[in-house]
């Protein structure tokens, strides 16, 4: 059962528009989420993370949501470029476990369409 | 800036042979990592370290091993290799500081015939 879960495989949005990519998590014990990028050919890079001693984190064009109560957290890109088109995973990981295990969600393929 | 090298981005190998895929850092990172990606799954944990000579099962641990003789370099080993082994590997690292965000190599696409 995946404990981290990504809902839509893919999205496309027009250039300049906001895009929101949407994650959701099983496990309370989670308390630091991740956002990686992916381009085709080489490996993820890290976009942006949020504790859940917050709601809200803010890099640039890029802010994470978490919503506790849902388990929820979202990813928001303004505007949209069309360098932005990727896979992103979602990322959760927990500091009550004896070791720094990540879960990685199945991804989101984001097309910006010019 | 941390940088993360796989030795090989593309590989075929038979069933049955035994393979070695490698990775190495260059920031002196204790914990370091090996997944492999699979459309539709993301990225499953193989097996980690978290020091020299230390390892631990990930979440799919069977068919592989791994090595850490050296800090810088974690080797993930295919036994025996299988078709369903066909995937892609990746391997990451990062340092002491709990949260920190790990950093990754370009991966090793896997082919088993």
């Amino acid at each position: 059962d995946q404990q981290v879960k990504q809902n839509s495989p893919s999205l496309s949005v027009q250039e300049g528009r906001i895009s929101i990519l949407n994650c959701d998590y099983t496990n309370s014990m989670f308390d630091y989420f991740l956002w990686y990028k992916k381009y085709p050919a080489e490996g993820p890079t890290f976009l942006i993370s949020i504790s859940s001693i917050k709601d809200k984190n803010e890099d640039g064009r890029f802010t994470v949501f978490l919503n506790k109560s849902a388990k929820h957290l979202s990813l928001h890109i303004v505007p949209s470029q069309p360098g932005d088109s990727a896979v992103y995973f979602c990322a959760a990981s927990s500091r009550k476990t004896s070791y720094d295990k990540v879960i990685f969600g199945p991804g989101t393929s984001l097309s910006v369409i010019p | 800036d941390v940088k993360v090298t796989q030795s090989s981005r593309y590989l075929v190998k038979r069933t049955g042979e035994k393979v070695f895929l490698e990775c190495v850092q260059d920031m002196d990172h204790e914990n370091m990592f090996w997944y492999r990606q699979d459309p539709g799954l993301g990225l499953r944990l193989i097996y980690f370290s978290y020091d020299v000579k230390m390892k631990e099962k990930g979440d799919i641990p069977e068919g592989y091993s791994v090595s850490r003789e050296k800090k810088e370099r974690f080797s993930l080993i295919l036994e025996s290799a299988s078709t369903n082994q066909t995937s892609m590997y990746l391997c990451a690292s990062y340092g002491r500081s709990r949260n920190q965000p790990q950093h990754f190599g370009d991966g090793t696409r896997l082919s088993i015939l």
